[in-house]
């Protein structure tokens, strides 16, 4: 079965830094990997996946992230980050050849100062 | 725009009242998710189905069941409502095309659920 850890529960970071989010999974097979944003009192957008293929993935509102096999990591970026970027963010894990259910991290709340 | 719609959006109810909530979707995918989610923790899945095939976690209590009658509509359905229910809780879809293969879910924006 496949876990997912986000260590970080809460980010904070001042309007127009850099952010990394982190996301390190464990799985015995290939895997699927997600990140979902939640704004407040929403549902769950997909922000960006990887299947297979290039591991540099990006996704909407400038966000990116970067597939490492050998450390099991699926770590979320962007560059330059604004208020509205103020959210919960998940990361989630399915396994490729076996159950088609994700399982979700914890969450890392993403605080943007100005 | 295909989506996932959950009503109602906010749901008030008493202690050990009967209460359904409802998800229907566009998107004709042919799996559809219950998720529960308390504050600052992530989606807890309760149950889903994989075409009419129901599909129920082991530890999802017996107060709440899930009914889905035809591919766009999905109810979860809470028998006797505690004070430890009160939650959002998330629809959830994706289109699984080939044994093992796992789509993008697509969510609804909740219904937050109140006990009183």
């Amino acid at each position: 079965a496949q876990s997912v850890t986000q260590l970080d529960s809460q980010v904070p970071v001042f309007e127009e830094a850099p952010v990394e989010l982190r996301c390190n999974y464990s799985s015995s097979v290939s895997v699927y990997l997600f990140w979902y944003v939640q704004y407040p009192n929403q549902g769950l957008q997909l922000l960006l996946k990887y299947l297979s293929g290039s591991t540099l993935v990006k996704g909407i509102n400038g966000f990116e992230a970067e597939f490492n096999k050998s450390q099991t990591s699926f770590h979320l970026r962007k560059p330059s980050v604004h208020i509205s970027d103020t959210a919960e963010y998940f990361c989630a894990v399915s396994e490729s050849g076996g159950s088609y259910i994700p399982t979700f991290g914890r969450g890392t709340s993403l605080i943007v100062h100005p | 725009d295909a989506m996932v719609i959950q009503n109602p959006r906010y749901q008030v109810t008493q202690f050990g009242k009967p209460v359904t909530l409802s998800c229907s979707q566009t998107l004709n995918h042919n799996v559809m998710y219950w998720y529960q989610q308390k504050s600052s923790q992530a989606p807890k899945l309760l149950f889903h189905y994989y075409d009419k095939d129901f599909n129920n976690e082991a530890d999802t209590p017996d107060n709440f069941q899930s009914r889905r009658p035809n591919t766009s509509f999905c109810f979860l359905d809470i028998r006797s409502p505690g004070l430890g229910d009160a939650a959002m809780y998330l629809c959830a879809t994706s289109r699984d095309e080939l044994a093992g293969r796992t789509d993008t879910q697509y969510f609804g924006p909740g219904t937050r659920l109140t006990v009183l």
